[in-house]
């Protein structure tokens, strides 16, 4: 069963950092690119950054770019976003998920809240 | 990038009755579009895929048509497990992969 778990959520001061995972399991990690994906509170789904299998192809939305690092780690099976600088707006629920053109599997997600 | 404009925002539809939620893409996706079924605290459940092609487990009272622009997703005989939002989502063109701005299917 493909199983794909989110952590590292928390509350953060505006300008301060946090980074998230997502571990995978019950296929074959390293043969998947990878995605996350953001929710605000009561809005809808944005895309937030893209990472291919050997980490050669990476991608952000414009939202985030050049303050979120994507990267994973196939030996550990195990997908991150590092989020520094952050804002009010990048409050939101994180999840991963596995990219095979649509998204057929998802993490259950983590809460990132971004207040003073 | 790619807009993806779902409509209605809110369909009020009784148990049993036939829902048609539409989403329309700014420029063609030809058949790379998704569609997403979200209930409240859950993660997005893939429900279509290829436009048309319905995901593993999947049942068949769901089903997706269109090409290039114009889609439409058709739930035949809505359950009460189906009332929640739904999302469509192009990957034809990305990044990034855009999703719609959803469509909540409430009880009438």
């Amino acid at each position: 069963e493909v199983q794909l778990v989110e952590s590292g959520g928390g509350l953060v001061q505006p300008g301060g950092s946090l980074r998230l995972s997502c571990a995978a399991s019950g296929f074959t990690f390293s043969s998947y690119s990878m995605n996350w994906v953001r929710q605000a509170p009561g809005k809808g789904l944005e895309w937030v950054s893209y990472i291919s299998t050997s980490s050669s192809t990476i991608y952000y939305a414009d939202s985030v770019k050049g303050r979120f690092t994507i990267s994973r780690d196939n030996a550990k099976n195990s997908l991150h976003l590092q989020m520094n600088s952050l804002r009010d707006e990048d409050t939101a629920v994180y999840f991963c998920a596995r990219d095979g053109g649509s998204f057929a599997y998802w993490g259950q997600g983590t809460l990132v809240t971004v207040s003073s | 990038e790619i807009v993806m404009t779902q409509s209605p925002a809110t369909l009020s539809v009784s148990p049993g009755e036939r829902a048609t939620l539409s989403c329309r893409a700014s420029q063609s996706v030809s058949s790379n579009l998704a569609w997403y079924q979200q209930k409240p605290g859950q993660a997005p459940r893939l429900l279509i895929f290829g436009a048309s092609t319905r995901a593993t487990d999947i049942p068949a009272r769901f089903s997706g048509s269109g090409s290039g622009t114009e889609f439409t997703l058709t739930i035949s005989s809505l359950q009460s497990e189906d009332f929640a939002v739904y999302y469509c989502q192009q990957y034809n063109n990305w990044p990034p992969k855009t999703f719609g701005q959803g469509t909540k299917v409430e009880i009438k």
